[in-house]
């Protein structure tokens, strides 16, 4: 069965601190891996993609990949109360010769001033 | 939001009763797909769209029908709606969903809040 794994929340931390956010996921042939960040009554909305095992740097914000962990994350540097949001992750599975987007269940990141 | 609406942006309906969710895009995107996001489970797939009149079932399919006559629209059907599918539905494109798979980014739409009294 498909799935991605993420620690529901919520994860509180101060103004300017990392913040660290974790996902795992069940399929090893998975390619793509995407962050979503959503705000409440929002639509997600794309923060990084990483398809390759390291780091991927943007900003303030960090994804990282280890294929063999089938493990990704995300770390926002610098954290403001504005990256107050529900974060998804998700990962591409093969579904009949395509590939489709399963999504986590989120995780809620609370910054506080 | 990437050139995608959804019409309406909310609706309330009753049990039994037909619904059809549109989703258009602006972008010329080959793929489109159809979610639903409820608390406790998160976003789940239910239909996509690889090409005019080429869909496909996802995750939580049953209850629902789609149909994509044209590039840029992609219809949503709940034929006899229940309270189970009240929800929040996005659509989502994309520009690869096989031949380029790393690179299957989806751009979401607004959403569309549905209530089934």
């Amino acid at each position: 069965q498909k799935e991605v794994e993420q620690n529901s929340g919520p994860l509180s931390v101060p103004e300017g601190a990392i913040a660290s956010l974790n996902c795992t996921y069940s399929d090893r042939v998975s390619q793509s891996f995407f962050w979503y960040r959503q705000y409440s009554g929002k639509s997600p909305e794309l923060i990084m993609s990483i398809y390759s095992n390291g780091d991927k740097e943007d900003g303030r914000f960090t994804a990282q990949l280890n294929k063999a962990s089938q493990y990704v994350s995300l770390l926002i540097r610098d954290s403001q109360p504005s990256d107050s949001a529900t974060y998804l992750c998700a990962v591409t599975f093969r579904n009949s010769g395509y590939s489709t987007l399963t999504f986590g269940k989120g995780t809620m990141l609370l910054v506080s001033p | 939001d990437a050139g995608i609406t959804q019409s309406p942006r909310h609706k309330v309906t009753e049990t039994g009763t037909p619904v059809t969710l549109r989703c258009h895009q602006t972008e010329n995107h080959r793929y489109m797909y159809w979610y639903r996001q409820d608390p406790g489970h998160g976003l789940r797939l239910i239909h996509y769209s690889y090409g005019v009149k080429d869909t496909d079932k996802g995750e939580v399919s049953d209850g629902y029908s789609v149909s994509r006559s044209k590039t840029e629209d992609f219809l949503l059907t709940l034929e006899s709606a229940t309270s189970s599918q009240t929800s929040v539905y996005f659509c989502a494109i994309s520009d690869r969903g096989i031949l380029a798979p790393a690179t299957d980014t989806q751009y979401f739409g607004p959403g569309t809040r549905l209530t089934v009294l």
